[in-house]
């Protein structure tokens, strides 16, 4: 058990730039969830696939946003045209099934200046 | 989602026990009550979870209400290393996604 892993670890970026984020869940895991943090708050809801099928999007998610589960390993989160608002900590988590519990990746901090 | 209630920071002494509430009375029969926490600068990590028994594992132990409206997260001998945010969560088991509050903040003081 490797872990739940985020690539890149820290992004700086200029608004109107696209970026984008790499997660590779635990291997037999099925789910994979993103989730949005800012400081002081909890982590929102973003999307989650069950193998490579992206089955719910937040509303928080808008058209920027866009994340992909390619043959149901590993994920990304693509963000176009960033806003300083998109400024947040990004964090993947994946379970086994559903009801299982969540292990999370350490996030990709996004800084949009 | 049930939508949970907790308080925003608690203080616990070293070796002492921690105990954070949570309350959640408009649970659902189907809904479990999952427990994670977020150390400072890390992802969040699963502590426990149940459904209306106690439960206890290596890391804590949970209380849940008779009437399922509120539960207990009990650290039996909390260390300065369990200073973290403590989130509590009621989803039902077959939930697509665990919806996070704003948590507890526990600082264990020496």
């Amino acid at each position: 058990d490797t872990g739940v892993s985020q690539n890149p670890r820290h992004k700086i970026t200029k608004r109107g730039q696209n970026v984008t984020f790499r997660c590779d869940p635990i291997s037999e895991h099925n789910r994979l969830y993103w989730y949005r943090q800012t400081l002081g708050q909890g982590p929102e809801f973003l999307t989650y696939f069950q193998n490579e099928a992206q089955l719910e999007k937040s509303r928080l998610l808008s058209d920027r946003f866009s994340a992909e589960r390619p043959k149901g390993s590993f994920s990304t989160l693509e963000i176009q045209r960033t806003e300083q608002g998109d400024s947040a900590m990004y964090l993947c988590a994946s379970s086994l099934d559903e009801g299982e519990k969540l292990f999370f990746g350490s996030g990709t901090q996004l800084s949009v200046l | 989602d049930a939508k949970t209630t907790q308080p925003p920071s608690m203080d616990c002494a070293e070796g002492r026990a921690a105990n954070l509430p949570c309350n959640h009375s408009t649970i659902s029969g189907n809904e479990y009550v999952y427990w994670y926490r977020q150390i400072h600068s890390q992802g969040p990590q699963y502590i426990i979870h149940g459904l209306k028994n106690n439960e206890t594992n290596e890391m804590a132990s949970l209380i849940i209400t008779e009437d399922r409206k509120s539960s207990t997260l009990i650290l039996p001998h909390a260390t300065l290393r369990d200073t973290a945010v403590y989130y509590c969560i009621v989803r039902p088991y077959n939930a697509g996604k665990s919806t996070f509050g704003d948590g507890t903040t526990l600082t264990v003081k020496p």
